[in-house]
């Protein structure tokens, strides 16, 4: 069974800083990769989604992807209340559409 | 409004008491899945389809059945509920070389 870690948290930031999230994933054949936001009692929405090495950006989010370490992550610059939330890391390989998913890591952002 | 809906949102209901949660999505999607949710444990894939008539195991299939007669619906059948299967559930779609599953609301069940 794929595998797929992350920081287990919870995280706590004040508000504006960054918040940095970790993921790594167990299977080499590995080709996207997406990091979903769930609020409480929510269903998961996609923020991110990165296939090539380096790094992605989207407004304040940015996402980092080293295959040759098998390791995806997200950062969260001038972090918001409204940010508070669990994100999930889903991993997929190429040519399957399954998605595997991580456990999560809640962050809660401090006003 | 393009969508996955679920229903119904939440259910109580006792051990062996057959019961089904419905999922429709209006994408025209080729894939659907099931998950569940538990704390600690993340989203654990229970069943899914490729297509109509095509479905297979996922990773914690047990106890649960599935079918796709029509594209657009792929219920989960629960034929003898058990209190492990307490969880939050999520039904996903994709379009074939979709790059992400559309969720639906969830369903919180319970099982006494």
């Amino acid at each position: 069974q794929k595998e797929v870690e992350q920081n287990s948290g919870p995280l706590s930031v004040p508000e504006g800083a960054i918040a940095s999230l970790n993921c790594t994933y167990s299977d080499r054949g590995s080709q996207s990769f997406f990091w979903y936001r769930q609020y409480s009692g929510k269903s998961p929405e996609l923020i991110m989604s990165i296939y090539s090495n380096g790094d992605k950006e989207d407004g304040r989010f940015t996402a980092q992807l080293n295959k040759a370490s098998q390791y995806v992550s997200l950062l969260i610059r001038d972090s918001q209340p409204s940010d508070s939330a669990t994100y999930l890391c889903a991993v997929r390989e190429g040519g399957d559409y399954k998605l595997s998913f991580g456990a999560g890591t809640t962050v809660t952002v401090r006003a | 409004e393009a969508q996955v809906t679920q229903n119904p949102r939440y259910l109580i209901t006792v051990t062996g008491k057959k019961l089904t949660v419905t999922c429709s999505q209006n994408m025209n999607h080729e894939y659907m899945s099931w998950y569940r949710q538990d704390p600690g444990l993340g989203l654990r894939q229970i069943y899914y389809s490729m297509n109509v008539e095509v479905t297979d195991k996922g990773d914690v299939p047990e106890g649960y059945k599935v079918s796709r007669k029509e594209k657009r619906n792929f219920p989960l059948i629960l034929e003898s509920p058990s209190p492990n299967q307490t969880s939050l559930y999520f039904c996903a779609s994709s379009t074939k070389t979709g790059s992400f599953y559309t969720f639906g609301s969830g369903t919180r069940l319970t099982v006494v």
